[in-house]
């Protein structure tokens, strides 16, 4: 199995610009979520997914939309790029209690480093 | 509302010392609580959950419900150990809160 991937690793973009970040589990979970890292914030996450066909909002999901067509891809889109979302983004899977999971650790992708000029 | 707190930023401890990274949280229910790492440049990882009571890289955390407390404690810090750590919390709900995380730094 190749866990949680994301593409791409690194990425410049310049503001006004957009781009979707990629996520893929080969693990068959149904529980993803996406988190942008920034230095004193920790972990914030930005939109979550407990299966397909259901997403909600994070604590920051502004500027971002995110969609889930199947169980694997959780891509995260940015329409219109900011400055203010430069940050390391990583996107998460693990069994979600609705599909009756019972261990709920989460597995983390490699992270995306974008940068926003 | 649902809160997790770690309240240092960065500790340093030296090489041999004991370690211990403070985690509170808020909560009405019973939750799920996690340690997560971060090594340099490398994704995030679990280190523990509560419900195992295990000691992973001779790390252990113990849930105090009377003081909604999960430290995480080493009796001898290794320079291998430097690293940001995460508490995390998972309720009834599968809502996820993590702390603002804390860097461990280890003196040599």
């Amino acid at each position: 199995n190749a866990g949680v991937t994301q593409t791409p690793k690194f990425h410049i973009l310049k503001t006004g610009q957009s781009m979707t970040l990629q996520c893929a589990q080969d693990m068959n979970h149904g529980y993803l979520s996406w988190y942008r890292q920034d230095p004193g914030m920790g972990l914030r996450r930005i939109h979550y997914s407990v299966a397909a066909g259901i997403t909600d909002k994070g604590e920051v999901p502004d500027g971002y939309n995110v969609s889930r067509s199947n169980t694997e891809d959780f891509p995260l889109r940015l329409e219109s790029a900011a400055p203010s979302q430069t940050s390391v983004y990583f996107c998460a899977s693990s069994y979600s209690r609705l599909a009756g999971g019972t261990t709920y650790e989460q597995y983390f992708g490699p992270g995306t480093r974008l940068t926003v000029t | 509302a649902q809160r997790v707190t770690q309240p240092e930023k960065l500790l340093s401890v030296f090489k041999g010392a004991p370690v211990e990274l403070k985690c509170n949280y808020s909560y009405s229910g019973s939750p799920e609580l996690f340690w997560y790492v971060q090594y340099s440049r490398q994704r995030l990882q679990l280190l523990l959950r509560h419900i195992s009571r295990e000691s992973i890289k001779g790390f252990t955390a113990d849930l105090n419900k009377g003081e909604t407390s999960f430290h995480l404690k080493k009796p001898f810090a290794q320079e291998e150990d430097s690293a940001m750590y995460y508490c995390a919390l998972r309720n009834r709900d599968d809502k996820i809160i993590f702390g603002k995380g804390t860097r461990l730094h280890i003196l040599p």
